[in-house]
């Protein structure tokens, strides 16, 4: 089982720039939540995809967006970025309503 | 508005020493409770899930409890090793759906 996998590892962008990010979620699991770490702090919930649905989405602007497909696997999308949105954004997997599993991350640096 | 704090932030201990890890929130409707591991730059290892049901968990050298009543959770580990130095992250949901963090305590285990 290969586990909650993220691509890429890391990512340097400018700012104003855009970014996708992808995940793909543990073999069996049918939800996919993504959250942002900042240095030095718990991750922040950003949203979560369930039936490649946004079902529920944390205090976040809209230049954060998803997508789930089909095969249960979801992107991260990041418009105009700024520098405030450096961090570690990480996925996580789970069988709705039971234990989330993490992947690694990837590390966004803006400049 | 559900918060989570962990106390204390950081903490060092020599080798061999038993030690308890703190997690209070201000909410006791959660769905679940999970303690998690980060190593520097890495994603979440999960450690315990507690469903709110159940009053603990033990994985080895791990023992997790939770009191809803006082809106408290421990992690217990014994025999503290240095394979152990990582930031230690309590995270709970009020439904099957975000969780929310805590903002970790740093645990170095001296040799």
């Amino acid at each position: 089982d290969a586990g909650v996998t993220q691509s890429p590892t890391h990512l340097i962008k400018t700012r104003g720039q855009q970014v996708t990010l992808r995940c793909s979620p543990k073999s069996g699991h049918d939800t996919v939540s993504w959250y942002q770490q900042a240095l030095g702090q718990g991750p922040q919930f950003i949203f979560q995809y369930y039936e490649e649905e946004e079902r529920q989405r944390g205090n976040f602007p809209d230049r954060f967006s998803g997508h789930q497909f089909p095969n249960y696997s979801s992107e991260l999308n990041v418009n105009a970025l700024l520098l405030g949105d450096s961090a570690l954004y990480l996925c996580a997997s789970s069988l709705t309503g039971r234990e989330q599993y993490f992947g690694p991350g990837t590390r966004l640096t803006v400049t | 508005k559900q918060e989570v704090t962990q106390i204390p932030a950081a903490l060092s201990v020599p080798e061999g020493e038993n030690l308890v890890l703190n997690c209070s929130f201000t909410d006791s409707a959660i769905y679940n409770l999970q303690w998690f591991r980060q190593d520097p730059g890495k994603g979440l290892t999960s450690l315990l899930l507690i469903q709110s049901s159940q009053r603990e968990q033990t994985s080895g050298r791990l023992n997790a409890s939770l009191d809803k009543s006082s809106g408290r959770s421990t992690l217990y580990i014994a025999a503290s090793q240095p394979g152990d130095s990582a930031t230690y992250l309590c995270a709970l949901s009020s439904g099957t759906y975000k969780y929310i963090f805590g903002t970790g305590t740093r645990l170095k285990v001296l040799a």
